[in-house]
């Protein structure tokens, strides 16, 4: 199993283009998650799906959508990309532990930069 | 609206315990604490989580209190490679939210 995979790993942007970061999870989880971490910050939440069809914004979700067309995938486009924008991007997905409660699994990242 | 409290950094000696606390007074009655750590850049890893009894795992104990209020991350044995930030989370409206976390700085 790959577990979370997300493409691409480094991306330069300019401000005003538009793009899309891809993510796939091999473990047929339901719940998948976008999360956006500042230098010498933690994590925020950005959107979230709890299944396939189906998305809910998160803390940050001003100049972001998202896509769940199927179950392994969930994507995050910036339509006209901001320097504030400029971050690592982490897709994640979750299960039921066996002992209850979810249990989160994390790509590797994307490290973003506009200009 | 912070959902958990922890201090910004701590230190520790190698071969020591680090214990690291968290503080989550509005926890709801069914609602885990969970913890993960993240070394550098990479994706936050995860550690260890409960609901109100004590747990242990091969990585570390997790010490709940009665009230649900706070709890504390034990590495037992800390080593070079457990110097993270640590992360004490609990879930709102099925979504995890992480904090600022604890940059745990483990010392030779």
């Amino acid at each position: 199993n790959a577990g979370v995979t997300q493409t691409p790993k480094f991306q330069v942007l300019k401000t005003g283009q538009s793009m899309t970061l891809q993510c796939a999870q091999d473990m047929n989880h339901n719940s998948m998650y976008w999360y956006r971490q500042d230098p010498g910050m933690g994590l925020r939440l950005i959107y979230y799906s709890a299944s396939e069809g189906t998305t809910d914004k998160g803390e940050v979700p001003n100049g972001y959508n998202v896509s769940r067309l199927n179950k392994r995938e969930f994507s995050l486009r910036l339509e006209s990309a901001a320097p504030s924008q400029t971050s690592v991007y982490f897709c994640a997905s979750s299960v039921r532990g066996r002992t209850g409660g979810e249990k989160l699994f994390f790509g590797s990242g994307t490290q973003l930069s506009v200009l | 609206d912070a959902k958990t409290t922890q201090p910004t950094s701590m230190d520790c000696a190698e071969g020591r315990a680090a214990n690291l606390p968290c503080n989550h007074s509005t926890i709801s009655g069914n609602e885990y604490v969970y913890w993960y750590r993240q070394i550098h850049s990479q994706g936050p890893q995860y550690i260890i989580h409960g609901l109100k009894n004590n747990e242990t795992n091969e990585m570390a104990s997790l010490i709940i209190t009665e009230d649900r209020k706070s709890s504390t991350l034990i590495l037992p044995h800390a080593t070079l490679r457990d110097t993270a930030v640590y992360y004490c989370i609990v879930r709102l409206f099925n979504k995890f939210y992480f904090g600022s976390g604890t940059k745990l700085n483990v010392k030779p």
